[in-house]
């Protein structure tokens, strides 16, 4: 079945660190690619997704490339600030199922 | 409107108890879900709802009961709770296929 694996946390940086958060998957088809970002005490919301290969997301100074070759998603920042300090979730949607196959997640710490 | 409106936000309940959640979009997106998320740990599929119709249900205990009266509004009926049921529960909803999945803010549930 599908799945995907997220390096463990949690990552802790000083502002205006870079950052990488890596992401494999694996999957039977070709599926869309999602970082969801989640602020303690709130639901997740969708930082950046990529549905083939070679695409880029981005948003927020985050982005993401859909590396079909190494199936990876990793996320990178050139420079996180105190704000982005939250669980970052890697996912895929496999077409055939429609639903999202997340990774365990990763904590982000940033200190001032 | 790209809102998935959750309610109650918070919600406190005895064993013996019945309540509902409540999860409201105005998308006209045609799949709707019910994800259980624990403390440190990626949301889990309960539910599918496809064009108002179960499509998916992961094996979860009859003490849950999803129901989706119309394509904008899904309810999840609780009943009979354990205290290991005691988490946030997340409705999304999407286009379905490989499209994005829009989450609620969701409901933090305590079964006492």
């Amino acid at each position: 079945g599908d799945s995907v694996t997220q390096m463990e946390g949690p990552v802790t940086l000083s502002e205006e660190a870079f950052l990488t958060i890596n992401c494999t998957y694996t999957a039977t088809g070709y599926p869309s690619l999602f970082w969801y970002v989640q602020y303690p005490g709130e639901g997740l919301q969708l930082l950046l997704k990529a549905t083939k290969a070679d695409d880029k997301g981005s948003n927020k100074g985050f982005e993401a490339t859909y590396r079909k070759e190494t199936t990876s998603f990793h996320l990178e920042k050139g420079s996180v600030q105190v704000s982005d300090s939250a669980v970052y979730f890697c996912a895929l949607v496999d077409p055939g199922y429609s639903t999202l196959t997340f990774g365990k997640g990763t904590m982000l710490l940033v200190s001032p | 409107d790209t809102e998935v409106t959750q309610t109650p936000k918070h919600l406190v309940m005895g064993m013996t108890n019945k309540k509902s959640l409540k999860c409201e979009q105005h998308m006209g997106h045609r799949a709707m879900y019910w994800y259980k998320q624990k403390a440190k740990k990626p949301p889990e599929l309960m539910f599918v709802y496809s064009y108002e119709k179960l499509s998916i249900n992961e094996s979860v205990p009859s003490r849950f009961s999803p129901e989706c009266p119309n394509s904008s509004l899904l309810n999840l009926h609780l009943h009979a709770l354990q205290p290991e049921d005691s988490a946030l529960y997340l409705c999304a909803s999407s286009q379905g296929g490989r499209e994005k999945l829009f989450f609620g803010s969701g409901t933090q549930l305590s079964v006492l």
